[in-house]
């Protein structure tokens, strides 16, 4: 059973608009969720993270928000350029947690294509 | 990111034969874990170590082997029990828990 969900297996989006990925997840206990962006043949870089005391986080053109009530986080990326055209994996981890609940857990990534 | 090597990029594997995939990391991170990703699978994870000498099964253990001899290092054998080992692989570290910071994989192709 996934404990993290991106049900969106692609989007596409206009140049300058704004690119909203979604994640939700099922583990109450997940308390730690990160954003990674990835290319073919490329190992996952990291992008945003959020920890479940906040509601949002921004840097620069990313902006991630949670709602715990909902189990839901999305990443908004404004303005979309070309070169954010690659799949982006949500990950989340229990950080007050250990063991294996300090592993992420990846959802199945969403490839998102800007186009000029 | 810079600090996690792995090697070789391209394996090729006869079937039947073992193979063991590098994973070497400077970042003084406590835990690596292994990743394999096929094509609209996302992330799964194979092996984790959080210390030296310790380890523990992922996901999808299965025709898989680790070692921890090292903290820097954490290679992963992928023996002939492996049903379908063709697939990309991926090394990471991390503090435990926190965000881990990955390598830029070996693409692993049985012919």
């Amino acid at each position: 059973d996934q404990q993290v969900k991106q049900n969106s297996p692609s989007l596409s989006v206009q140049e300058g608009r704004i690119s909203i990925l979604n994640c939700d997840y099922t583990n109450s206990m997940f308390d730690y969720f990160l954003w990674y962006k990835k290319y073919p043949a490329e190992g996952p870089t990291f992008l945003i993270s959020i920890s479940s005391i906040k509601d949002k986080n921004e840097d620069g053109r990313f902006t991630v928000f949670l709602n715990k009530s909902a189990k839901h986080l999305s990443l908004h990326i404004v303005p979309s350029q070309p070169g954010d055209s690659a799949v982006y994996f949500c990950a989340a981890s229990s950080l007050n947690y250990g063991g294996s609940q300090g592993n992420l857990i990846f959802g199945k990534g969403t490839k998102l294509s800007v186009k000029p | 990111d810079g600090g996690i090597t792995q090697s070789p990029k391209y394996l090729f594997r006869k079937e039947g034969q073992n193979v063991t995939l590098s994973c070497e990391q400077n970042l003084n991170h406590d835990a690596m874990y292994w990743y394999r990703q096929d094509p609209g699978q996302g992330l799964r994870l194979i092996y984790y170590s959080q210390i030296v000498n310790d380890f523990q099964k992922g996901d999808i253990a299965e025709g898989y082997s680790v070692s921890r001899e090292k903290k820097e290092s954490f290679p992963l054998t992928v023996t002939s029990a492996q049903k379908n080992p063709t697939a990309f692989y991926l090394c990471a570290s991390s503090i435990v828990g926190k965000r881990a910071f990955f390598g830029q994989g070996t693409r692993l192709t049985v012919v």
